[in-house]
């Protein structure tokens, strides 16, 4: 079947460190591949997305590559914010007109 | 542009009682989502329309019920709540066909069920 697999938080950094979380998923065909993000009381938002292997998806500082070798959809940020803290979630969409897998979420607190 | 809305924020039930959690969309999208988000267990599909006058079990639909009423709202019902339906819930919307399909998200709707 289905899934996805990122790392458990929290996670916790300060200010201007490097971020990496990661994501590995279980698909058949060609996913799309997503992270997403959710402020504290908020709903979720598209952070990134990549269609197709070797895509890179960036937003905001962040990055993702899409690697189908190793089935992975690491999730990175070169200096993170304290306005970075929120929780982060990866997510797939298999081949075809079908809802999106969600990782359980990775929670990132950034202190100054 | 509201985008995706949730009625109500917030809510209390005893067990037993029943609700229709309420969504709908501005967005013209033709497929709408219901999730329910619990710690540590991620967002976990409940029910889905892929189409106005079409919906389609998802992971954890037991206890729940859903209605497209139109295109633009898709309410999901708790017919005899439980303790275990205590949870945020979220609805969203999406246009699929395209690889690069987004799902937008409402605010989510707190439920406690005592």
């Amino acid at each position: 079947g289905n899934s996805v697999t990122q790392m458990e938080g929290p996670v916790t950094l300060s200010e201007e460190a490097f971020l990496t979380i990661n994501c590995t998923y279980t698909a058949t065909g060609y996913p799309s591949l997503f992270w997403y993000v959710q402020y504290p009381g908020e709903g979720l938002q598209l952070l990134l997305k990549a269609t197709k292997a070797d895509d890179k998806g960036s937003n905001k500082g962040f990055e993702a590559t899409y690697r189908k070798e190793t089935t992975s959809f690491h999730l990175e940020k070169g200096s993170v914010q304290v306005s970075d803290s929120a929780v982060y979630f990866c997510a797939l969409r298999p081949s075809g007109n079908t809802p999106l897998v969600f990782g359980k979420g990775t929670r990132l607190s950034v202190i100054a | 542009n509201a985008g995706v809305t949730q009625t109500p924020k917030f809510q209390v039930l005893k067990t037993g009682q029943s609700m229709t959690l309420q969504c709908a969309q501005d967005m013209n999208h033709n497929s709408m989502y219901w999730y329910r988000q619990d710690p540590g267990m991620g967002l976990r599909l409940i029910y889905y329309s892929a189409s106005e006058g079409t919906t389609d079990k998802g992971e954890v639909p037991n206890g729940y019920n859903v209605s497209r009423l139109n295109k633009r709202e898709f309410s999901l019902r708790l017919e005899s709540a439980a303790p275990s339906q205590t949870s945020v819930y979220f609805c969203a919307s999406s246009d699929p066909g395209a690889r690069q399909e987004t799902q937008y998200f409402g605010p989510g709707t707190r439920l406690l069920v005592l």
